[in-house]
């Protein structure tokens, strides 16, 4: 069954602190990849995304992710977290191949320590 | 160009009322997809079209309907509200080229039902 697993409902880091929100997958496909990031009342934004090619992809913000086909994981690091990176975070997955199959995690909510 | 607009931003209804959500692109993406998103749930797909005059039905399609009469508009309508749809609805657009295959999404509809 194809799924997106974000293990970790809640975190909180210090500021300043490095970061990394896991997300590992199940799909049958070629996988696209991406993490989006969803401000309090608002929709969600692109952080970055997988296609091909190198497995690390930067993205907006300062963040990158790792893609690691072995492991089935895509998981999002920033070396230094700031307030306003507060959020809630969604790994999502799909294929080019089909119109409908975006899969979405759970989402991870980032609370950032003074 | 003011991406994915959607259309109202919060709502109030009675269970067995009726309404329309609007959402409309001009980015001219051939692809608009509505998602719920309940909390612990992330994202889920209700309804998607991969063109003018085409819908099809995603992850949680009961109680909803769609059309999709003009590339540039996508409603979602609820006929008989219930307490249960009680959620955030997002709308979202896709370029499936090559190279910007990334779903843009837009701010959220808030839907109580009572």
């Amino acid at each position: 069954a194809q799924s997106v697993t974000q293990p970790d409902i809640h975190i909180t880091v210090s500021e300043g602190a490095s970061l990394e929100l896991r997300c590992n997958y199940s799909y049958g496909a070629t996988p696209y990849l991406f993490w989006y990031v969803q401000s309090p009342g608002q929709g969600l934004q692109l952080l970055l995304k997988y296609f091909s090619g190198d497995t690390l992809v930067q993205g907006i913000k300062g963040f990158e992710a790792e893609f690691k086909r072995s492991q089935s994981s895509f998981n999002l690091r920033k070396p230094s977290v700031h307030w306003s990176d507060a959020a809630e975070y969604f790994c999502a997955v799909g294929a080019r191949s089909s119109a409908s199959k975006i899969i979405f995690g759970s989402g991870t909510r980032l609370s950032i320590r003074p | 160009n003011a991406g994915v607009t959607q259309t109202p931003k919060f709502r109030v209804l009675k269970t067995g009322q009726s309404m329309t959500l609007l959402c409309a692109q001009d980015m001219n993406h051939e692809y608009m997809y509505w998602y719920r998103q309940d909390p612990g749930m992330g994202l889920r797909l209700i309804h998607y079209s991969v063109g003018e005059g085409t819908t099809a039905k995603g992850e949680v399609p009961d109680g909803y309907n769609v059309s999709r009469l003009k590339k540039q508009n996508f409603l979602l309508g609820l006929e008989s509200a219930a307490p249960s749809q009680t959620s955030v609805y997002f709308c979202a657009s896709r370029d499936p080229g090559q190279s910007t295959d990334t779903q843009y999404f837009g701010p959220g509809t808030r839907l109580t039902v009572l």
